[in-house]
């Protein structure tokens, strides 16, 4: 079955510490996007990559870093300068349909810092 | 970054009843889109509306893609106790059209009463 694969589900951290989550899609879709959710306010973008090697800052990038060395996988680092980084953060890819971008989400990953 | 409003924030329905929400925004988009999410999972797309006008219905769920392509919203019939869940809109803007990159609302938690 194609999907999007999030890993790990859940991940503790220590404050300093960087992590890195893992996003890795079979859909062979060009596009991928990292999400963060936080209770009441919906889905912000923190980054996107529409082709390899390339990537795009979204709304709240501070803090965070990405690569995309090949079209299936888009990890996502949390550095140690992310002042607040315990929250729900999800993996997204898209296929243009119609004249319009369909995102596909991955099943997320819950970060708690300690 | 530019959020849609998204009402209401939530609802609390006795089982059998018709649910409606609906997402507003200050600016035109080209693509309206309403996902459902399930705690602890990533969102799942439900309904995608792509002209002005468009009214679309999967299943119990009916959606509409605002005339003044500014609005949308998205009506549950006769709910049942797995409806429970976190439903977003989320739209394309124009000048967005060749990035992905979508806005999302802030969310409508259901809960539904047996």
């Amino acid at each position: 079955d194609g999907g999007i694969t999030q890993s790990p589900k859940y991940l503790f951290r220590k404050e300093g510490q960087n992590v890195t989550l893992s996003c890795e899609q079979n859909l062979n879709h060009d596009a991928m996007y990292w999400y963060r959710q936080d209770p009441g306010q919906g889905l912000r973008l923190i980054y996107y990559s529409q082709i390899v090697n390339d990537f795009q800052k979204g709304d709240i990038a501070e803090g965070y870093s990405v690569s995309r060395e090949k079209k299936e996988s888009f990890p996502l680092t949390v550095t140690s300068a992310q002042k607040n980084p315990t929250a729900f953060y999800l993996c997204a890819s898209s296929i243009t349909r119609s004249g319009a971008n369909v995102l596909t989400f991955g099943a997320g990953s819950r970060l708690t810092v300690l | 970054g530019q959020q849609l409003n998204q009402s209401p924030q939530s609802m609390f329905i006795q089982e059998g009843e018709d649910v409606s929400m609906n997402c507003t925004s200050s600016s035109i988009f080209n693509t309206w889109l309403w996902y459902k999410q399930d705690p602890g999972e990533g969102p799942v797309l439900l309904i995608a509306l792509y002209k002005a006008g468009e009214l679309t219905s999967n299943g119990r769920l009916t959606a509409q893609f605002g005339i003044t392509r500014k609005d949308s919203f998205l009506n549950i019939s006769a709910s049942i106790p797995s409806d429970v869940g976190i439903y977003f809109c989320a739209g394309e803007e124009p000048r967005s059209s060749n990035t992905g990159k979508l806005i999302f609302g802030q969310g409508t938690t259901l809960q539904v009463k047996p």
